[in-house]
């Protein structure tokens, strides 16, 4: 079965610079959710879209923003990294929002690091 | 705001053996989802398993099983027949039904790491 694709897998940026990570949901997933996950801790949410709108927020930082397309792939991108901002990048996709939500599936994520 | 708490950072289960895994959460919703999720040393997530706050009943799925208690607040995972495959870190994740204030996302506990001993 078709999983979540992200893109690339790894990354190395140095600080100050840009980054942009890509994810392909699932076939029919009409939602994407990025997660951020830090060395040795939990997924942080930060952003959903639903329908190519943005859907809700969580804890992202102002210097980072995301859309989605028509073709419902998501894009996020982050400004004036910073070193902190080294982790796990993790995008999910579902289908439906809210109550009619199934479950999030997740994609191998992709592993940013900021020098 | 909701959370979840796993108060055990580390669990050890002999191959072939019985392991419980502990999660408790905080809501004042009444429809929430419940979900265990899975990551191996690759750091893919894997959804485990899944219940609905609605259902009395705990979900099964294999070697998996749930014991939900809403009253209590409490969602632990029972896995039997424990594998070496089953080695991984194991989140805890909670979502409520309805979107918005951050309620997409799920919000996971810190996390079981457990070790199976061959």
């Amino acid at each position: 079965a078709a999983g979540v694709i992200q893109s690339p897998r790894h990354l190395i940026k140095e600080k100050r610079e840009t980054a942009t990570l890509k994810c392909y949901p699932i076939p029919r997933h009409d939602t994407v959710y990025w997660y951020q996950q830090g060395p040795g801790q939990d997924p942080q949410f930060l952003i959903s879209f639903y329908e190519k709108m943005q859907s809700d927020k969580g804890s992202i930082p102002d210097r980072f923003s995301a859309q989605q397309f028509s073709d419902y792939h998501s894009e996020l991108n982050m400004s004036s990294l910073e070193l902190g901002d080294s982790a796990l990048y993790f995008c999910a996709s579902s289908y439906g929002q809210g109550a009619l939500t199934y479950e999030q599936y997740f994609g191998p994520g992709t592993r940013l690091t900021v020098t | 705001a909701q959370t979840v708490t796993q108060s055990q950072p580390e669990m050890s289960v002999q191959e072939a053996e019985t392991v419980t895994l502990s999660c408790t959460y905080d809501t004042s919703e009444s429809d929430y989802y419940l979900f265990w999720y899975k990551q191996p040393p690759s750091r893919q997530m894997i959804l485990v398993i899944r219940q609905e706050a609605y259902k009395q009943q705990n979900a099964t799925e294999n070697r998996f099983s749930v014991n939900f208690q809403k009253a209590a607040k409490s969602f632990s995972l029972k896995i039997s027949d424990s594998q070496l495959g089953d080695a991984a870190m194991y989140f805890c994740a909670y979502r409520g039904m309805y979107s918005g204030g951050g309620a997409d996302g799920l919000t996971f506990g810190k996390g079981t790491h457990l070790i199976i001993q061959p």
